[in-house]
Order: structure tokens, then sequence, then C-alpha cells
């Protein structure tokens, strides 16, 4: 059974850094590209990062490029996101995603990391 | 980057009736596009993938149609669980894009 943890949410001022964690189990990881996708509060749906199984490419959106790192250890069966310069707009539910084989679709979803940035 | 506008907004229906939701992007995806089903409280869940194609475990009920810039997510008599948020989202461009999400309602 495939199983997406992520940890590593909480309260963060802004301006502050939080790192969020995804553990996976059930899947050959290495096999997989994985994503972040986010959700504010209230609305909708927005990628964030991925990065291939390899861990060697990596695509970001605009409004977190240069300020977030999406990284893995497929000997861990780990993916992270390290957030810098967090923004008000930067809270949200972050899911980590499982891609399907050679697509840019999301099978499988954690159940998310709650972060808030405020003052 | 590709934007997605998803129609209507919200869908207010009965059980056992019939939903057509509309998904239009700002320019072609050729057949990379996916459907996703919310619940309160839950993490999304793949419907459909490369336009028509069903996730595994998606019942028969749901499916999926179009290419290019349009594009349908039917569900052929609804069921009690199916009222929930929809999303379209694409995966021919970066960024990826998802549309703004159709509310399926209890009339």
């Amino acid at each position: 059974e495939v199983q997406l943890l992520e940890s590593g949410g909480g309260l963060v001022q802004p301006g502050g850094s939080l790192r969020l964690s995804c553990a996976t189990s059930g899947f050959t990881f290495s096999s997989y590209a994985m994503n972040w996708v986010r959700q504010a509060p209230g609305k909708g749906l927005e990628w964030v990062a991925i990065i291939s199984g390899t861990g060697a490419n990596t695509e970001y959106a605009d409004s977190v490029k240069g300020r977030f790192t999406i990284t893995r250890d497929n000997s861990k069966n780990m993916l992270w996101m390290q957030m810098k310069s967090l923004r008000v707009e930067d809270t949200a539910v972050y899911y980590c995603a499982k891609a399907r084989p050679t697509t840019s679709n999301f099978d499988y979803w954690g159940q998310g990391a709650l972060v808030t940035v405020s003052s | 980057e590709i934007v997605l506008t998803q129609s209507p907004a919200t869908l207010s229906l009965s059980p056992g009736e019939r939903a057509t939701l509309s998904c239009r992007a700002s320019q072609s995806v050729s057949s990379y596009l996916a459907w996703y089903q919310q619940k309160p409280g839950q993490a999304p869940r793949l419907l459909i993938y490369d336009a028509s194609d069903r996730a595994t475990g998606i019942p028969a009920r749901f499916s999926g149609s179009g290419s290019g810039t349009d594009f349908t997510l039917t569900i052929s008599s609804l069921e009690p669980e199916d009222f929930a948020v929809y999303y379209c989202q694409q995966g021919s461009n970066w960024p990826l894009t998802f549309g703004q999400g159709t509310r399926l309602e209890t009339k």
C-alpha cells in the first residue's frame, strides 16, 4: 500500500524558514517523480514543485522560485521542501504527491501539513 | 502559463442525475488533462488522467472526454458520495496548473 506522510508544518513568522518532510512507503520511490502541491485555506489547489526520480531535475512555480527548494533521498524514501523567506501568502496545507509514471499527474497524496505564516 | 477555466463554479443536482463539468484551457494541452475529486478535510483523489482514462479503483460512472482546449468530466448517475469539489489539471507545460474548481452540491 502506497503511503505518504508529511510532517514539519507549523506557525512561522514572515521572513522565516521551515522544512517539510514527506516519508513514503509501498512503492519504489526512486522510480517516480514527486511533487509538492499546496492549498490556501478555502482556496483551490496550486502546484509548487516537482523533482525527478533521480533528483537531478526540478521545476518550481514562479511564486516560490528562489525561495523554496525540493530535494529527495532515495536511500531513505524521503522527500523534503525547504522553505525560506516565507510570506503570509504561503500559508496553506502542503501535500506531497506521487507522480504517475512519466506523467505530471498525481496518483497518490499525503494527508497534508499546515503551514501558517503570521506575525 | 496555461490557465484552466472550469464551469460552472457550482452545480446543484440530485442523486441519480447526470453531472457534466467543463474545463477549458487557454492553449492546447493535447490530452494531458487530469481530473481530481476533493472532499472536505481530505486530500484530492485522482479520477481521470490523459483526458479519458479512469484511475485505478474509480467507478465506471465517471468518464472524461476532450482534447486540445476543451474537456468534460461526466458523472452518469450521481451517488451521494460524489458531492464534492472537482479540479482539472494540465500536465502539458510548466508550470503545472489547476482549474479553480467546480463545487458539486446536493439540490
